[in-house]
């Protein structure tokens, strides 16, 4: 089974600056034939479901605002938010579909510094 | 916007048997495989079971084989997980997640219900 981990684990960020989650992956979970990087992000914000931001490592949901972007591929990837506003509060998850059975990393807690 | 509803949850003893229940509207429901994920209470995101368009393939994750039964009734747009010989770690918030049309066993999931709590406890 391919296990997932994020770091850090938590990190408080002044409105408006950077804020950079990196999640980690046991092994590749990117097909060299199609050029795929089967990894996903999700948003979860207190008392809600998650919600799906990125997809294939770097492509955004509809409607997901464009401060979100993902990069990475074989076992490395990055979540950013480039300008952190209020609303992105929340705990972020790292998933991989490479193979199953579907793995998510443990959670980073976004918080305003 | 496609909307998905559980239902079932609640307060259950060790070894008990629990229903739940995912009422789909909204999108066609028969052509997207399914999943259930659950988050203990402070915890992270667990994939517990899928199952694909027409009910044929179901997968679990290995600490419920055998005790969890995932299905669903296309005619009513509903999924469901049969969770028996329950156990405190069991104890979680029960989502039903869709994984995009035309994706396969292991896959992101795009839409999500607002979950539904079981408590296993004496």
């Amino acid at each position: 089974d391919i296990v997932m981990t994020q770091s850090p684990d938590s990190l408080a960020v002044s409105l408006g600056e950077r804020a950079t989650i990196n999640c980690k992956s046991s092994q590749s979970v990117s097909y060299n034939s199609n050029n795929k990087n089967y990894l996903a992000w999700y948003q979860q914000k207190p008392g809600q479901p998650p919600k799906l931001l990125i997809h294939w490592a770097s492509t955004r949901e509809s409607g997901v605002p464009d401060r979100f972007s993902g990069s990475g591929s074989g076992t490395d990837f990055t979540l950013t938010i480039s300008s952190l506003q209020a609303e992105d509060v929340a705990v972020y998850y790292c998933q991989q579909y490479y193979t199953p059975p579907i793995s998510f990393g443990p959670g980073t807690k976004v918080d305003i510094k | 916007e496609e909307e998905l509803v559980e239902s079932g949850g609640g307060l259950v003893q060790p070894g008990g048997s629990l229903s739940l229940s995912c009422a789909a509207s909204t999108f066609t429901f028969y052509t997207y495989w399914m999943s259930w994920v659950r988050q203990a209470p402070g915890k992270g995101l667990e994939w517990v079971a899928n199952i694909n368009q027409d009910g044929s393939d179901k997968y679990y994750v290995d600490s419920v084989k055998g005790r969890f039964t995932i299905s669903r009734d296309n005619a009513k747009n509903s999924l469901f997980l049969q969770m028996n010989s329950l156990r405190a770690e069991d104890t979680a918030v029960y989502y039903c997640a869709r994984a995009p049309y035309d994706s396969g066993r292991s896959y992101f999931f795009d839409s999500w219900g607002q979950g539904t709590l079981v408590t296993v406890s004496s």
